[in-house]
Protein backbone atom coordinates (compact mmCIF):
# COMPACT_ATOMS: atom_id res chain seq x y z
CA UNK A 1 0.00 0.00 0.00
CA UNK A 2 1.18 3.42 -0.70
CA UNK A 3 2.55 5.23 1.97
CA UNK A 4 1.22 8.60 1.13
CA UNK A 5 -2.25 10.72 1.44
CA UNK A 6 -3.18 12.79 -1.19
CA UNK A 7 -6.55 14.09 -2.82
CA UNK A 8 -8.14 12.63 -5.11
CA UNK A 9 -8.57 15.78 -7.24
CA UNK A 10 -8.06 19.63 -7.50
CA UNK A 11 -8.54 22.29 -9.73
CA UNK A 12 -6.58 25.69 -10.03
CA UNK A 13 -6.40 28.79 -12.52
CA UNK A 14 -4.50 28.81 -15.23
CA UNK A 15 -1.67 31.62 -14.66
CA UNK A 16 -1.95 31.25 -10.95
CA UNK A 17 0.18 28.65 -8.58
CA UNK A 18 -1.16 25.08 -7.90
CA UNK A 19 -0.23 23.89 -4.51
CA UNK A 20 -0.77 20.20 -4.28
CA UNK A 21 -0.68 18.45 -0.74
CA UNK A 22 0.68 15.19 0.47
CA UNK A 23 0.34 13.60 3.76
CA UNK A 24 2.99 11.13 4.50
CA UNK A 25 3.28 11.26 8.36
CA UNK A 26 4.68 7.36 8.75
CA UNK A 27 7.95 8.53 6.63
CA UNK A 28 10.99 7.15 8.07
CA UNK A 29 14.17 9.32 8.21
CA UNK A 30 16.40 8.20 5.62
CA UNK A 31 13.07 8.26 3.22
CA UNK A 32 13.03 10.61 0.02
CA UNK A 33 9.55 12.48 -0.97
CA UNK A 34 9.54 11.99 -4.81
CA UNK A 35 6.80 13.82 -6.85
CA UNK A 36 6.40 12.20 -10.85
CA UNK A 37 3.48 13.57 -12.91
CA UNK A 38 1.03 11.22 -15.67
CA UNK A 39 -0.31 12.96 -18.38
CA UNK A 40 -2.99 11.52 -20.15
CA UNK A 41 -1.86 8.01 -20.75
CA UNK A 42 1.98 8.96 -21.33
CA UNK A 43 5.08 6.72 -19.21
CA UNK A 44 5.23 9.04 -15.83
CA UNK A 45 7.16 11.83 -15.64
CA UNK A 46 9.34 13.21 -12.40
CA UNK A 47 8.99 15.96 -11.65
CA UNK A 48 10.80 17.01 -8.30
CA UNK A 49 12.05 15.41 -4.78
CA UNK A 50 13.38 15.72 -0.97
CA UNK A 51 14.91 14.77 1.59
CA UNK A 52 14.67 17.53 4.16
CA UNK A 53 15.30 20.94 2.77
CA UNK A 54 13.17 22.22 0.77
CA UNK A 55 13.86 21.83 -2.98
CA UNK A 56 13.31 24.02 -6.14
CA UNK A 57 13.96 23.54 -10.12
CA UNK A 58 12.72 24.78 -13.32
CA UNK A 59 9.52 22.77 -12.73
CA UNK A 60 8.12 23.41 -9.56
CA UNK A 61 8.97 24.06 -5.62
CA UNK A 62 9.28 20.92 -3.08
CA UNK A 63 8.32 22.05 0.44
CA UNK A 64 8.37 19.74 3.54
CA UNK A 65 7.22 20.61 6.60
CA UNK A 66 10.11 20.24 9.85
CA UNK A 67 8.67 17.05 10.79
CA UNK A 68 9.06 15.78 7.75
CA UNK A 69 4.96 14.53 8.08
CA UNK A 70 3.82 16.36 4.86
CA UNK A 71 4.80 17.83 2.00
CA UNK A 72 3.37 20.81 -1.23
CA UNK A 73 4.34 20.39 -4.61
CA UNK A 74 4.29 24.04 -6.15
CA UNK A 75 3.38 24.91 -9.55
CA UNK A 76 4.31 28.11 -9.76
CA UNK A 77 2.42 29.83 -12.34
CA UNK A 78 0.22 26.92 -13.84
CA UNK A 79 -0.64 26.28 -17.50
CA UNK A 80 -2.82 24.20 -19.00
CA UNK A 81 -0.42 21.60 -20.13
CA UNK A 82 -0.18 20.80 -16.11
CA UNK A 83 -3.58 19.29 -16.11
CA UNK A 84 -2.10 15.68 -14.92
CA UNK A 85 -1.93 13.10 -12.65
CA UNK A 86 0.01 14.27 -9.81
CA UNK A 87 2.21 11.53 -7.62
CA UNK A 88 3.73 11.86 -4.41
CA UNK A 89 5.79 9.06 -3.21
CA UNK A 90 8.07 8.36 0.07
CA UNK A 91 11.21 5.76 -0.71
CA UNK A 92 14.34 4.49 0.48
CA UNK A 93 16.80 3.27 -2.00
CA UNK A 94 13.61 1.63 -4.45
CA UNK A 95 12.47 -0.66 -1.23
CA UNK A 96 9.03 1.08 -1.37
CA UNK A 97 8.27 2.85 -4.44
CA UNK A 98 4.86 2.14 -4.82
CA UNK A 99 2.20 4.65 -6.93
CA UNK A 100 -1.00 5.55 -5.23
CA UNK A 101 -3.87 7.04 -6.97
CA UNK A 102 -2.89 10.38 -6.72
CA UNK A 103 -4.59 14.17 -7.22
CA UNK A 104 -5.72 15.02 -11.06
CA UNK A 105 -4.77 18.57 -11.15
CA UNK A 106 -6.90 20.16 -13.64
CA UNK A 107 -6.01 23.60 -14.78
CA UNK A 108 -8.58 26.13 -16.23
CA UNK A 109 -8.78 28.89 -18.66
CA UNK B 1 19.72 10.37 -26.68
CA UNK B 2 16.34 8.20 -26.73
CA UNK B 3 15.97 7.40 -22.61
CA UNK B 4 13.90 5.11 -23.05
CA UNK B 5 12.20 3.00 -25.62
CA UNK B 6 9.23 0.47 -25.78
CA UNK B 7 8.11 -1.90 -28.84
CA UNK B 8 5.53 -2.02 -29.61
CA UNK B 9 3.42 0.90 -28.47
CA UNK B 10 0.04 -1.30 -29.19
CA UNK B 11 -0.68 -5.28 -28.96
CA UNK B 12 -3.77 -6.95 -29.50
CA UNK B 13 -3.79 -10.51 -28.76
CA UNK B 14 -6.04 -13.70 -27.82
CA UNK B 15 -6.25 -15.57 -24.96
CA UNK B 16 -3.86 -17.98 -24.86
CA UNK B 17 -1.33 -16.39 -26.84
CA UNK B 18 2.28 -15.00 -26.11
CA UNK B 19 4.15 -12.20 -26.70
CA UNK B 20 7.47 -9.92 -25.05
CA UNK B 21 7.13 -7.08 -24.60
CA UNK B 22 10.85 -4.58 -25.36
CA UNK B 23 12.56 -1.69 -23.46
CA UNK B 24 15.65 -0.37 -23.82
CA UNK B 25 17.72 2.77 -22.42
CA UNK B 26 20.72 4.65 -22.71
CA UNK B 27 21.63 6.55 -20.14
CA UNK B 28 23.64 3.47 -18.84
CA UNK B 29 21.64 2.96 -15.94
CA UNK B 30 21.95 -0.43 -13.63
CA UNK B 31 18.07 -0.57 -12.65
CA UNK B 32 15.39 -1.21 -14.82
CA UNK B 33 11.47 -2.19 -13.94
CA UNK B 34 8.34 -3.00 -15.40
CA UNK B 35 5.12 -1.85 -14.70
CA UNK B 36 1.24 -2.26 -15.25
CA UNK B 37 -1.36 0.71 -15.01
CA UNK B 38 -5.12 -0.82 -15.07
CA UNK B 39 -7.23 1.68 -16.16
CA UNK B 40 -7.91 4.75 -13.32
CA UNK B 41 -5.36 3.22 -10.98
CA UNK B 42 -1.61 3.98 -10.03
CA UNK B 43 1.33 1.67 -11.03
CA UNK B 44 1.80 -1.65 -10.07
CA UNK B 45 5.41 -2.94 -9.78
CA UNK B 46 5.56 -6.33 -11.96
CA UNK B 47 9.25 -7.35 -11.74
CA UNK B 48 12.46 -5.66 -11.35
CA UNK B 49 15.97 -5.60 -12.36
CA UNK B 50 18.72 -4.04 -10.11
CA UNK B 51 21.84 -4.99 -12.46
CA UNK B 52 22.30 -6.62 -15.35
CA UNK B 53 22.53 -10.16 -15.19
CA UNK B 54 19.83 -10.31 -11.89
CA UNK B 55 15.81 -9.90 -11.47
CA UNK B 56 13.40 -9.88 -8.96
CA UNK B 57 9.84 -10.34 -8.35
CA UNK B 58 7.45 -6.99 -7.82
CA UNK B 59 3.86 -6.75 -6.44
CA UNK B 60 2.34 -8.51 -9.43
CA UNK B 61 4.70 -11.00 -11.17
CA UNK B 62 2.83 -14.01 -11.55
CA UNK B 63 1.99 -14.50 -15.27
CA UNK B 64 4.82 -12.76 -16.20
CA UNK B 65 8.37 -13.61 -17.05
CA UNK B 66 11.57 -10.98 -17.85
CA UNK B 67 15.05 -11.40 -18.89
CA UNK B 68 17.73 -9.06 -18.54
CA UNK B 69 19.44 -9.30 -21.81
CA UNK B 70 22.32 -6.82 -21.13
CA UNK B 71 22.84 -3.72 -19.43
CA UNK B 72 20.52 -1.85 -21.89
CA UNK B 73 17.26 -4.12 -22.57
CA UNK B 74 15.12 -5.77 -19.89
CA UNK B 75 11.87 -7.35 -21.68
CA UNK B 76 8.58 -8.99 -20.47
CA UNK B 77 7.41 -12.07 -21.82
CA UNK B 78 3.67 -13.52 -21.56
CA UNK B 79 3.24 -17.09 -21.91
CA UNK B 80 0.10 -17.56 -21.92
CA UNK B 81 -1.82 -14.19 -22.11
CA UNK B 82 -5.13 -13.57 -20.46
CA UNK B 83 -7.91 -11.20 -20.46
CA UNK B 84 -6.47 -9.91 -16.81
CA UNK B 85 -3.39 -9.22 -18.47
CA UNK B 86 -4.76 -6.24 -20.51
CA UNK B 87 -3.37 -3.16 -19.53
CA UNK B 88 -0.82 -0.59 -20.19
CA UNK B 89 3.00 -1.56 -19.31
CA UNK B 90 5.67 0.70 -18.62
CA UNK B 91 8.80 0.21 -18.21
CA UNK B 92 11.40 2.12 -16.41
CA UNK B 93 14.92 3.00 -16.17
CA UNK B 94 16.39 4.47 -13.47
CA UNK B 95 19.13 6.87 -11.92
CA UNK B 96 20.73 5.97 -8.57
CA UNK B 97 22.53 8.79 -6.85
CA UNK B 98 23.39 8.08 -3.44
CA UNK B 99 20.56 6.97 -1.20
CA UNK B 100 18.15 8.37 -4.32
CA UNK B 101 16.38 7.00 -7.52
CA UNK B 102 14.80 8.95 -9.98
CA UNK B 103 12.69 6.89 -12.65
CA UNK B 104 12.72 7.66 -16.11
CA UNK B 105 9.65 6.08 -17.67
CA UNK B 106 8.84 4.49 -21.36
CA UNK B 107 5.80 5.45 -23.35
CA UNK B 108 4.55 1.98 -22.33
CA UNK B 109 2.73 -0.43 -24.49
CA UNK B 110 -1.21 -0.68 -24.31
CA UNK B 111 -1.94 -4.61 -24.51
CA UNK B 112 -5.48 -5.53 -24.91
CA UNK B 113 -5.72 -9.14 -24.57
CA UNK B 114 -9.43 -10.62 -26.17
Amino acid sequence: DAKTTQPPSMDCAEGRAANLPCNHSTISGNEYVYWYRQIHSQGPQYIIHGLKNNETNEMASLIITEDRKSSTLILPHATLRDTAVYYCIVDNYGQNFVFGPGTRLSVLP
Amino acid sequence: NAGVTQTPKFQVLKTGQSMTLQCAQDMNHNSMYWYRQDPGMGLRLIYYSASEGTTDKGEVPNGYNVSRLNKREFSLRLESAAPSQTSVYFCASIETKGASDTQYFGPGTRLTVL
